[in-house]
């Protein structure tokens, strides 16, 4: 059964700030996909990442994928409020299932 | 930009009736997912279909489960009998083959 495994769970910061979550699953995955949800809403695609060494950028958000040592990042670059939501990252296969880790809950304070 | 949309936004249900969550799928995608999230807890996969019928599903997919897709365009989730812990938000989900996965806005469904 494919584990994932997302830290931190919460993270605060100020704005300007860089931070990282990373993303750690237990079996092998041929993609991997993060999301953003804001509160009491759908997921929001950001980053489909399909080969070992990808990395992807849209504006203030870098994401990597490194599928031998089973791990994602998610790094934030000069933060802002706009920002803060969870954030969850999901190994899958195509057209099979994703599995959701818990969420990275991130609040940017001025 | 084109979307999957579900209806209804938000039903309320006696504990042991029938609910059907509608969704109509991105137009060009061939795999359908339904998904669902208990308040203040991580997604959860339910079942994905391909070609008209169950390609996957999880062990919360029981017998009280059931998907259905009438028509070339609604994808639709039955459950027969609810539970007080059916109540979540579901969201249907569609991809072409290999790439992004698009969600809809959510079905909440709370069991009284």
């Amino acid at each position: 059964e494919l584990k994932v495994e997302q830290n931190p769970l919460f993270l605060s910061m100020q704005e300007g700030k860089n931070y990282t979550i990373y993303c750690n699953y237990s079996t092998t995955s041929d993609r991997l996909y993060w999301y953003r949800q804001d509160p009491g809403k759908s997921l929001e695609s950001l980053f489909v990442l399909l080969s070992n060494g990808a990395v992807k950028q849209e504006g203030r958000l870098m994401a990597s994928l490194d599928t031998k040592a089973r791990l994602s990042t998610l790094h934030i670059t000069a933060a802002v409020h706009d920002l803060s939501a969870t954030y969850f990252c999901a190994p899958g296969r195509g057209g099979s299932r994703l599995t959701f880790g818990e969420g990275t809950q991130l609040t940017v304070n001025p | 930009e084109p979307e999957v949309t579900q209806t209804p936004s938000h039903q309320v249900t006696q504990m042991g009736q029938e609910v059907i969550l509608r969704c109509v799928p991105i137009s060009n995608h061939l795999y359908f997912y339904w998904y669902r999230q208990i308040l203040g807890q991580k997604v959860e996969f339910l079942v994905s279909f391909y070609n008209n019928e169950i390609s996957e599903k999880s062990e919360i997919f029981d017998d009280q489960f059931s998907v259905e897709r009438p028509d070339g365009s609604n994808f639709t989730l039955k459950i027969r009998s609810t539970k007080l812990e059916d109540s979540a938000m579901y969201f249907c989900a569609s991809s072409d083959p290999g790439n992004t996965i698009y969600f809809g806005e959510g079905s909440w469904l709370t069991v009284v």
